[in-house]
C-alpha cells in the first residue's frame, strides 16, 4: 500500500527566507506527483505536478523536483511571502494496480511571518 | 465560473439519518472522486467513477454509496449516519490521458459534516 510522509509538519519562517518542503512516498510505480495548496476552510488548489518521466516543474517562485526511484520530492519556495501561509499537500497518482485517485500526506502547515 | 460545486457547506445529522452530498463539474471531466479529511489523516478516497455508469470503491468505502447517471453529477449518499462519518469531505474532478493517469485536478469547497 502506498503511503507518503511529509516532513517537516509544521514550519514557521520569517518573511523574505527561503524554504523547503519534503515528501516521500514508499512505491515507486506512480504516472505523477502532485503539489496543492489548502487554504483554512477551503479546498486545494493545484500548484505543481511532476510526471513521473520528469524531475522537475517550476511556476513562479515555486520549484518541485521528483527522485522517483528514491521516492522523494521537494517543494522550493522562494523568497517567501505572508501569503504564502497554508497547509501544503503532497499526493502521488499509483500506477501499480489497486483503486485509482491520489495518496496524500498530512501536509506541512506552514506560516510565514511578516 | 468553472469549476466543482459542493453542496451543502455545512450540515449537522443524528445517527441514523441519511442524506445526500451534492457534487457537479462543467468542465466534461470523465474522472471524478470523493475524499473525506480528518484531523491528522489527510485525505482519504472514499469512491471514484471513471465516467457515467461506472464506479468504484476506494481505500474508505463502507458507509458510503455512489452513482454516476451523468458525466456532471457525483453525488455521495451516507446511508445510515454515524458519529464516525463527522468529517470534510471534497469531491474532486480530473481528466485522464491514457496509460499517464489523471491530470486537471480541481477539488470543491468541501462540505463540513458533523454526525451527533
Amino acid at each position: 500500500k502506498q503511503e507518503v510522509t511529509q516532513i517537516p509538519a509544521a514550519l514557521s519562517v520569517p518573511e523574505g527566507e527561503n524554504l523547503v518542503l519534503n515528501c516521500s512516498f514508499t512505491d515507486s510505480a506512480i504516472y505523477n506527483l502532485q503539489w496543492f495548496r489548502q487554504d483554512p476552510g477551503k479546498g486545494l488548489t493545484s500548484l505543481l505536478l511532476i510526471q513521473s518521466s520528469q524531475r522537475e516543474q517550476t511556476s513562479g517562485r515555486l520549484n518541485a523536483s521528483l527522485d522517483k526511484s528514491s521516492g522523494r520530492s521537494t517543494l522550493y519556495i522562494a523568497a517567501s511571502q505572508p501569503g504564502d501561509s497554508a497547509t501544503y499537500l503532497c499526493a502521488v497518482e499509483n500506477s501499480g494496480g489497486g483503486a485509482d485517485g491520489l495518496t496524500f500526506g498530512k501536509g506541512t502547515h506552514l506560516i510565514i511571518q511578516p | 465560473n468553472a469549476g466543482v460545486t459542493q453542496t451543502p457547506k455545512f450540515q449537522v445529522l443524528k445517527t441514523g439519518q441519511s442524506m445526500t452530498l451534492q457534487c457537479a463539474q462543467d468542465m466534461n471531466h470523465e474522472y471524478m472522486s470523493w475524499y473525506r479529511q480528518d484531523p491528522g489523516m489527510g485525505l482519504r478516497l472514499i469512491h471514484y467513477s471513471v465516467g457515467a455508469g461506472i464506479t468504484d470503491q476506494g481505500e474508505v468505502p463502507n458507509g458510503y454509496n455512489v452513482s454516476r447517471s451523468t458525466t456532471e453529477d457525483f453525488p455521495l449518499r451516507l446511508l445510515s449516519a454515524a458519529p464516525s462519518q463527522t468529517s470534510v469531505y471534497f469531491c474532486a474532478s480530473s481528466y485522464s490521458k491514457s496509460g499517464q493517469g489523471t491530470y486537471g485536478y480541481t477539488f470543491g469547497s468541501g462540505t463540513r459534516l458533523t454526525v451527533v
